[in-house]
């Protein structure tokens, strides 16, 4: 089992459409990081996050600690968003991050 | 000011011959990583330089990967004796101080073996 699992693995939706990703980890860390991967392969940092809630524009990160669970959502989604999200962890006590296979998002217009 | 840079940005060579990749980081940036992604695998940690500590090399999959860091900045990944399997895209990235900074990520290398 991957110390970093995400679901779905693979999400199509339509514009406007309200999108939710989920990330579960097993070990303790100290920060949980989302990416996003867009079709050409550029990997842009959005949330860097050790408690609680982030937001910024039309999304929002949120982790539970003690679930070890975090989820990304994208509001209002736009074919824009279309890219691979990517969730990664920092242990407790370690400097590299393990990630997540990546969540396939496509919004249709 | 510039992002991550990283050169080649495409590499295509022979089993069995030698490759080198360069990142160039963020100025200023004191930490610097690089990372492995293969054809429909997700990403991999190779290797980590902070300042002039003892970098952790923990993720470099052999001992025919190596990878240094000259003068706190641009950064050298050598893979001697390449294999078809080490075929995949390499990414660079830095930030600001250790790892519990944002990581800004460079374009990357897409390293072919035939």
């Amino acid at each position: 089992k991957n110390e970093v699992e995400q679901s779905p693995q693979n999400l199509t939706a339509q514009e406007g459409e309200f999108i939710t990703i989920n990330c579960s980890y097993s070990v303790g860390i100290s920060a949980l990081h989302w990416l996003q991967q867009h079709p050409g392969g550029g990997i842009v940092s959005l949330f860097m996050l050790s408690s609680g809630k982030k937001k910024h524009g039309r999304l929002i990160a949120t982790i539970n600690i003690q679930e070890k669970h975090s989820s990304l959502h994208i509001t209002a989604s736009h074919p824009r968003d279309s890219a691979v999200y990517i969730c990664a962890v920092r242990s407790q006590g370690a400097q590299k991050l393990v990630f997540g296979q990546g969540t396939r998002l496509t919004i249709n217009p | 000011g510039a992002g991550v840079s990283q050169s080649p940005s495409n590499k295509v060579t022979e089993k069995g011959k030698d490759v080198e990749l360069r990142c160039d980081p963020i100025s200023g940036h004191t930490a610097l990583y690089w990372y492995r992604q293969s054809l429909g695998q997700g990403l991999e940690f190779l290797i980590y330089f902070q300042g002039n500590s003892a970098p952790d090399k923990s993720g470099l999959p052999s001992d025919r990967f190596s990878a240094e860091r000259t003068g706190g900045s641009v950064s050298t990944l050598t893979i001697q004796r390449t294999q078809q399997e080490d075929s995949a895209v390499y990414l660079c990235a830095s930030s600001l101080a250790d790892s519990a900074y944002e990581q800004y990520f460079g374009p990357g290398t897409r390293l072919t073996v035939t």
